[in-house]
């Protein structure tokens, strides 16, 4: 079982619509949790840090989920900007080692 | 501050050379990584390092060697390439906070291609 998982997508909707995407982590002692936004052969960036309150970014909502161990985040009111690869990622410290695990991402394609 | 610097931004290579990819961060970050993207595909951890002298192994090391002398230079080292190494591979770096890395900045990429 992968350490972080994602619905690869695509995920094809209109502008306007509102989408939303879930991972999955499996390691409990995560403490750390973004979502990130890759365009089309460039690098990932930030798009948010996720808390356990959940918490809001303009059209961007994401929340956690500790007992189920999922993160999700929702996009309103879409935009053809916001067609890209959006990578769940997690971070956590396992004895003395640390890493930060990232999913492969999910694809969103915005049609006009 | 620059951020993170990678280079070359373009590179192609010989079966059985071998290269060095650079990466230097500005910034002070403890924790440096390197991945490897093929396309469609997501990232693949390399080889990740949390300070200077301390290197671990990722998802993909083999063929690969990284050194930490310093803070702020983190080199990934393809010992015989193969066109197997084809790929865009990004370096990250971060803060190291007390629940593991956090927010990564990535550098612009290298694209790398092996005949």
């Amino acid at each position: 079982r992968k350490e972080v998982e994602q619905d690869p997508g695509p995920f094809n909707v209109p502008e306007g619509a509102t989408v939303a995407f879930n991972c999955t982590y499996s390691n409990s002692a995560s403490q750390s949790f973004f979502w990130y936004r890759q365009d089309c052969r460039k690098e990932p960036k930030l798009l948010m840090s996720v808390y356990s309150s959940g918490n809001e970014d303009g059209r961007f909502t994401a929340q956690l989920n500790r007992a189920s161990q999922y993160i999700s985040l929702l996009i309103r009111d879409s935009k053809l900007s916001d067609s890209a690869t959006y990578l769940c990622v997690v971070s956590f410290r396992r004895s003395s080692a640390s890493k930060i695990i990232f999913g492969s991402g999910t694809r969103l394609s915005i049609r006009p | 501050n620059a951020g993170v610097t990678q280079t070359p931004k373009f590179q192609v290579l010989k079966t059985g050379q071998s290269m060095t990819l650079q990466c230097a961060q500005d910034m002070n970050h403890e924790y440096m990584s390197w991945y490897r993207q093929d396309p469609g595909m997501g990232l693949r951890l390399i080889h990740y390092s949390v300070g200077a002298g301390i290197t671990d192994q990722g998802e993909v090391p083999n063929g690969y060697n990284v050194s930490r002398s310093t803070t702020e230079d983190f080199p990934l080292r393809l010992l015989s390439a193969a066109p197997s190494q084809t790929s865009v591979y990004f370096c990250a770096s971060s803060f190291e906070l007390a629940g593991g890395p956090g927010e990564q900045f990535f550098g612009p990429g290298t694209r790398l291609t092996v005949l």
